[in-house]
């Protein structure tokens, strides 16, 4: 059964830092990995998708690996901001059926 | 494009009532997903669908059930609500396997008292 995991579980920074946040996985047979951010009492929204055959993406600030050999990703966040301030969740999807398993996230908080 | 909307918001239900979450979407994708998140804890898959007319179990399916008659629509029936039901409920959409990209709902707080 394929569990993934978040570390740390809530993380502060000071305004300006880069930063790392961490997802491994159980099971390498994955498809893909979504990272996600979600403010309170919202919904998800899609930051980053790396396919099995890539090794990063990259969208403006954000940088994500995936090393699925090792079940590991990281997604990194470089300079920085309050408006950063969310709970980033990642996801994989599995190769044996169409089951997306996310993990419980990282709650970030970015202190001005 | 309105993306993927969830109708209620919210809803208080009381112990052994039952009701549907509406999740439709736009964008002509073939999958779509429904979700719980509890406090504290990221998402469970409670079913999932590839296509109009099939859908699959996820991670936590008991006590609910799902159907998908058009590619636009996924709703989510609640049959008999129990305390443990208590969730917010988020639809998501995506277009194919390999373009896995998920879209979602802003979602459903449900309340069973």
């Amino acid at each position: 059964k394929q569990e993934v995991t978040q570390i740390p579980a809530a993380l502060s920074v000071p305004e300006g830092e880069n930063l790392v946040l961490n997802c491994s996985f159980t099971d390498s047979a994955i498809y893909n990995l979504q990272w996600f951010r979600q403010d309170p009492g919202k919904g998800l929204t899609s930051l980053l998708l790396i396919q099995s055959s890539q090794r990063e993406q990259t969208s403006g600030r954000l940088n994500a690996s995936l090393d699925k050999s090792s079940g590991r990703s990281t997604l990194y966040i470089a300079a920085s901001q309050p408006g950063d301030s969310a709970t980033y969740l990642c996801a994989v999807g599995m190769n044996r059926d169409d089951k997306i398993i996310f993990g419980k996230g990282t709650r970030l908080h970015i202190l001005p | 494009n309105a993306g993927v909307t969830q109708t209620p918001k919210f809803r208080i239900l009381k112990i052994g009532q039952s009701m549907t979450l509406q999740c439709t979407q736009d964008m002509n994708h073939n999958y779509m997903y429904w979700y719980r998140q509890d406090p504290g804890m990221g998402l469970k898959l409670i079913y999932y669908s590839v296509g109009a007319g099939i859908t699959d179990k996820g991670e936590v399916p008991n006590g609910y059930n799902v159907s998908r008659s058009t590619t636009e629509d996924f709703p989510l029936r609640l049959e008999l609500a129990a305390p443990s039901q208590t969730s917010v409920y988020f639809c998501a959409s995506s277009y194919s396997r390999e373009l896995r990209e998920q879209y979602f709902g802003p979602g459903t707080r449900l309340t069973v008292t």
